[in-house]
């Protein structure tokens, strides 16, 4: 079964300055890879995703992520975050049937 | 497209009633899940369709949650009795299923159920 850690239960950072958040998966097969956005009240929203080739993959809003197969990990950058980039993330890893699992997320504060 | 469109955004209730949320699914999607969220558990897969079909339930709780999906763009979940302890978001998400990892899912708005 495969399952995610997030290390970082939350994280402020400067508006402008730059974000890293952490996601460490376990699964023994090649995993697909996803990053979520929760804003407050609302639902989840895809980032982006990583299922083959190019272990750089852009997302939406500005966001990128890196596949490390080597260090299990899959984490989200932004060069320079928004007010807007306030939110809950989440990091999901996916085997080869329907499942997703969840980490347990990283709150972003963006201070003025 | 509207995305996956969940009602009531808001439920509160008291103990003992029963509560029917509802997932209408992005339409063309075959598979579609109910999640539940609470800050001790995290995101919980409660159901799983595929085809209206529930494949997977190992996640419902008890035999006080049900969920039924009679057709392609309409499913509901149902807690009766509802307790305080099933106080959480409710998200319902949709994917187009070709049966592997790489399907995505979207995600609905959720439900924030209280019971008091």
């Amino acid at each position: 079964a495969q399952s995610v850690t997030q290390p970082d239960i939350h994280i402020t950072v400067s508006e402008g300055a730059s974000l890293e958040l952490r996601c460490n998966y376990s699964y023994g097969a090649t995993p697909y890879l996803f990053w979520y956005v929760q804003s407050p009240g609302q639902g989840l929203q895809l980032l982006l995703k990583y299922f083959s080739g190019d272990t750089l993959v852009q997302g939406i809003k500005g966001f990128e992520a890196e596949f490390k197969r080597s260090q299990s990990s899959f984490n989200l950058r932004k060069p320079s975050v928004h007010w807007s980039d306030a939110a809950e993330y989440f990091c999901a890893v996916g085997g080869n049937d329907y499942k997703l699992s969840f980490g347990a997320g990283t709150t972003v504060t963006v201070r003025a | 497209d509207a995305g996956v469109i969940q009602s009531p955004r808001h439920e509160v209730t008291e103990m003992g009633q029963e509560v029917t949320l509802r997932c209408k699914p992005i339409s063309g999607h075959n598979s579609l899940f109910w999640y539940r969220q609470t800050m001790m558990r995290g995101l919980e897969l409660l159901i799983y369709f595929n085809n209206n079909v529930p494949i997977d339930d190992s996640g419902m709780p008890e035999d006080r949650f049900s969920a039924k999906m009679p057709n392609a763009s309409f499913s509901t979940l149902k807690i009766q009795p509802s307790e305080p302890r099933d106080s959480a978001v409710y998200f319902c998400a949709s994917s187009l299923q070709t049966g592997t990892g790489t399907d995505t899912q979207y995600f609905g708005p959720g439900t924030r159920l209280t019971v008091l």
